[in-house]
């Protein structure tokens, strides 16, 4: 049974260009969390979704952040013209339906995104 | 002020020691976890606590609702447990975000 999947496990861009980071959460999981940890700080929670919908994005920023969770595949968090400032490790979790108050939680390796 | 403070922020000790990390938080919570960060790793849950203590190996974390803290234990420290080991609360939020606020995390070392 695998984990959480994330990739690109390290990803490069220009400012200005796009990042897409890309999450495929545990067999069986349907609930995604989205968390940026910044150099030298602690995790922050971007957004929360459910197959096909967003529970909760009150920790995204306002604007160029977007993420998904379509019917079918990995759920994407996209970053649109990126800055320095998004330079960050973006870490994915999944937990079973409604399973976070009681139940484990399960994380990807990450995503490093160097903006240059 | 930060809603989860942990102490230390950093602790260096011999192989062997017992180990002790706090936290403590200033908001009512469902539910707390404790979390481990290799560097430059992926972040693997340690426990989830509501109430009372649990134990896993040479972990252990017990919490103390009406205090609002919570510790985490190591025993027979090896240099393999160094990592960085993060407190998140589940905040009580009535529908609302379903997610993790995180404390800093406790940089610890363990020397052979």
């Amino acid at each position: 049974n695998a984990g959480v999947m994330q990739n690109p496990r390290h990803l490069v861009r220009r400012r200005g260009q796009e990042a897409r980071l890309r999450c495929s959460p545990m067999k069986g999981h349907s609930h995604v969390y989205w968390y940026r940890q910044l150099p030298e700080e602690g995790l922050k929670f971007m957004v929360y979704l459910q197959k096909e919908n967003i529970i909760d994005e009150s920790g995204m920023p306002k604007e160029r952040f977007s993420a998904e969770f379509p019917k079918e595949g990995p759920s994407i968090l996209r970053i649109q013209q990126v800055v320095r400032g998004d330079s960050a490790a973006y870490f994915c979790a999944s937990s079973l339906a409604g399973a976070l108050r009681t139940g484990e939680l399960f994380f990807g390796e990450g995503s490093r995104l160097t903006v240059l | 002020k930060n809603e989860v403070e942990q102490s230390p922020q950093n602790l260096t000790a011999q192989e062997g020691e017992f180990i002790t990390i706090n936290c403590s938080y200033s908001v009512g919570i469902s539910a707390l976890h404790w979390l481990q960060q290799h560097p430059g790793g992926g972040i693997v849950s340690l426990f989830m606590l509501s109430s009372g203590k649990k134990k896993h190996g040479r972990l252990i974390a017990t919490i103390n609702i009406q205090e609002k803290h919570s510790s985490l234990h190591i025993t027979a420290s090896h240099p393999r447990d160094s990592a960085v080991y993060i407190c998140a609360v589940v905040m009580y939020s009535g529908g609302g975000a379903d997610g993790l606020t995180f404390g800093k995390g406790t940089h610890l070392i363990i020397q052979p």
